[in-house]
């Protein structure tokens, strides 16, 4: 079935770094826009970044803009999100989603996420 | 930036239809998404661009979207659901979610 998969989450100290990975499967992972969307413990959602399915366009939130790096990888289905100089507040589970550019841009499909922990 | 409101907490009695609002600066000129989100479960998408229901959402969720407010309506309330409701948009190169809505089923 269509699934998404998240991994690489974990405890790190500010100013650390972290990867995250996604794991797309049951649908064809290269026709299909990505995005990284968080959530901070008690919080609501927020978007973090999208990219295009040839990975050619490519938008962040300005909350991680300089610091975080999408891509991803058509040949092996995945998604990645490399976080860089980490603060306390980026602290939150990360979900990837899936974008539906035909039905307006909607996520319909999204990890069950991974939690990141910034933390001396 | 662009913002989307909603209110904090909607309650509605069992069986009772629940309204919940998404105020943002002529929204009715965007496409709106409402996402359903369960304590300790990932987000699920309920209505897409402004009134569509995706496959395997009941029919008792529905959603309109003029002027300045989206609306999504739950009809015939159900106990399970008990949730957080998000609006979203996509706005100059961004996707924007509102401030979320908890929905009490009384």
């Amino acid at each position: 079935q269509v699934q998404l998969v998240e991994s690489g989450g974990g405890l790190v100290k500010p100013g650390g770094s972290l990867r995250l990975s996604c794991a797309a499967s049951g649908f064809t992972f290269s026709d299909y826009y990505m995005s990284w969307i968080r959530q901070a413990p008690g919080k609501g959602l927020e978007w973090v970044s999208y990219i295009s399915s040839s990975g050619s366009t490519i938008y962040y939130a300005d909350s991680v803009k300089g610091r975080f790096t999408i891509s991803r990888d058509n040949a092996k289905n995945s998604l990645y999100l490399q976080m860089n100089s980490l603060r306390a507040e980026d602290t939150a589970v990360y979900y990837c989603a899936r974008v539906i550019l035909q039905w307006g841009d909607a996520f319909d499909i999204w990890g069950q996420g991974t939690m990141v922990t910034v933390s001396s | 930036s662009y913002e989307l409101t909603q209110p904090l907490s909607v309650s509605v009695a069992l069986g009772q239809t629940a309204r919940i609002t998404c105020g943002g600066n002529n929204i009715g000129s965007k496409n709106v998404h409402w996402y359903q989100q369960k304590p300790g479960q990932a987000p699920v998408l309920v209505i897409y661009r402004d009134s569509n229901r995706p496959s395997g959402i009941p029919e008792r969720f529905s959603g309109s979207n003029s002027g300045n407010t989206a609306t999504l309506t739950i009809s015939r309330a159900q106990a399970g659901d008990e949730a957080d409701y998000y609006c979203q948009v996509w706005d100059s190169s961004a996707y924007v979610f509102g401030t979320g809505t908890k929905v009490t089923v009384l």
